[in-house]
């Protein structure tokens, strides 16, 4: 079946320090990929995404390249700030039949002044 | 602007009755989502709607029950038989067939979160 797995957290790091945040999938086909942002109390923000194989989504300095070779979809910021202090989702649309959608367990990173 | 609005952001409700959530869409979408978020969660799909008056069951519709009678609306009823209610509930929609210039993001509310006691 589709299922998305990325890094758990919580994940910590400095202001300027680069972000990784780890996000692999399964599905048939191509489905289209997504990372949310959602801050505290409310709900889901689109950050970026991506719909075919080598896209690279970027928005706000994050950005994420659609893997098709290892079914990856990471998400990268070459530096953090305060702000950016928040919990991540990786996300999948099915490409095809009842046109799903998929999230990882989400990754709450924080960042230090 | 374009969005989704649910209401209230803060709802109690003592146990034994049943609640409704509201969720209400100016985007045009055809689909849309009820999601459960329980702390240090992810998202776990409750009902799912692709048109009007059709939805389908999520992964933990037990407990829950939801009508698709307008385009821009999808109330959630929480009744009595869900054990477990108290959570934060997210409302989402999207389109379902790509058009030019668009695309298949979902699109949320700010969330309900319910208390029952």
């Amino acid at each position: 079946g589709n299922s998305v797995t990325q890094m758990e957290g919580p994940v910590t790091l400095s202001e300027e320090a680069f972000l990784t945040i780890n996000c692999t999938y399964t599905a048939t086909g191509y489905p289209s990929l997504f990372w949310y942002v959602q801050y505290p109390g409310e709900g889901l923000q689109l950050l970026l995404k991506a719909t075919k194989a080598d896209d690279k989504g970027s928005n706000k300095g994050f950005e994420a390249t659609y893997r098709k070779e290892t079914t990856s979809f990471h998400l990268e910021k070459g530096s953090v700030q305060v702000s950016d202090s928040a919990v991540y989702f990786c996300a999948l649309r099915t490409p095809s039949g009842t046109y799903k959608y998929i999230f990882g367990t989400g990754t709450r990173l924080k960042v230090l002044a | 602007d374009g969005g989704i609005t649910q209401s209230p952001k803060y709802l109690f409700r003592k146990e034994g009755q049943n609640v409704t959530l509201s969720c209400e869409q100016n985007l045009n979408h055809d689909a849309m989502y009820w999601y459960r978020q329980d702390p240090g969660q992810g998202l776990r799909l409750i009902y799912y709607s692709q048109i009007v008056n059709d939805f389908q069951k999520g992964d933990i519709a037990e407990g829950y029950s939801v009508s698709r009678e307008k385009k821009e609306s999808f109330p959630l009823t929480v009744t009595s038989a869900q054990k477990n209610p108290t959570a934060f509930y997210l409302c989402a929609s999207s389109i379902l067939l790509a058009r030019r210039n668009s695309s298949y993001e979902q699109y949320f509310g700010p969330g309900t979160r319910l208390t029952v006691t």
